[in-house]
């Protein structure tokens, strides 16, 4: 079946770092990929998206591009903020309904 | 807009007690989506409703939930009775298109002691 498999948290690193944290998937087709963040306390938000091979999705300075050779869909920032503290999880959906398949979540802490 | 609503945000409940959480969609959506977080299983889909109607309701545990949507604008999930291994975070989540959800509501934090 359909899987999203995301490195284990938690991944700390300090403010300006640069981040990346893997996904990568399982799916037959050609699914949509997504990144949701969940700040602390709060509900998820979707993050960035991307429709097919090599899109790049980009928001809030973070950026990931749908590499189907690899299967996978990495979130990189080139500057990370305390701001940026939150749990990330990568997510695909085959585009046929509504079934997300969802990673497990890696929390990201930023220190000052 | 004020985004999703959801009440109460926490609630402490003894076993056996009936508990029932409430969702406020985004107007405009059709899509609405009940999710329970727990660090064990993380996000699991629990029911799905489409223009009030509910579409898949195989992700409902078991006979003690159920979730009704008597209209556009208003959501229940209810558990009764409740059980400690039901504590868990629950959220709602609606969207236009069903295949993309943006935002989820801020979530219902239920403890079952």
């Amino acid at each position: 079946g359909d899987s999203v498999t995301q490195m284990e948290g938690p991944v700390t690193l300090s403010e300006e770092a640069f981040l990346t944290i893997n996904c990568t998937y399982t799916a037959t087709g050609y699914p949509s990929l997504f990144w949701y963040v969940q700040y602390p306390g709060e509900g998820l938000q979707l993050l960035l998206k991307a429709t097919k091979a090599d899109d790049k999705g980009s928001n809030k300075g973070f950026e990931a591009t749908y590499r189907k050779e690899t299967t996978s869909f990495h979130l990189e920032k080139g500057s990370v903020q305390v701001s940026d503290s939150a749990v990330y999880f990568c997510a695909l959906n085959r585009g046929s309904n509504y079934q997300l398949i969802w990673g497990a979540g890696t929390k990201l802490i930023i220190k000052p | 807009d004020a985004g999703v609503i959801q009440s109460p945000r926490h609630e402490v409940t003894e076993m056996g007690q009936e508990v029932t959480l409430r969702c406020k969609p985004i107007s405009g959506h059709n899509s609405l989506f009940w999710y329970r977080q727990t660090m064990m299983r993380g996000l699991e889909l629990l029911i799905y409703f489409n223009n009030n109607v509910p579409i898949d309701d195989s992700g409902m545990p078991e006979d003690r939930f159920s979730a009704k949507m008597p209209n556009a604008s208003f959501s229940t999930l209810k558990i009764q009775p409740s059980e400690p291994r039901d504590s868990a975070v629950y959220f709602c989540a609606s969207s236009l298109d069903p295949r993309e959800i943006e935002y989820f509501g801020p979530g219902t934090r239920l403890t079952v002691t």
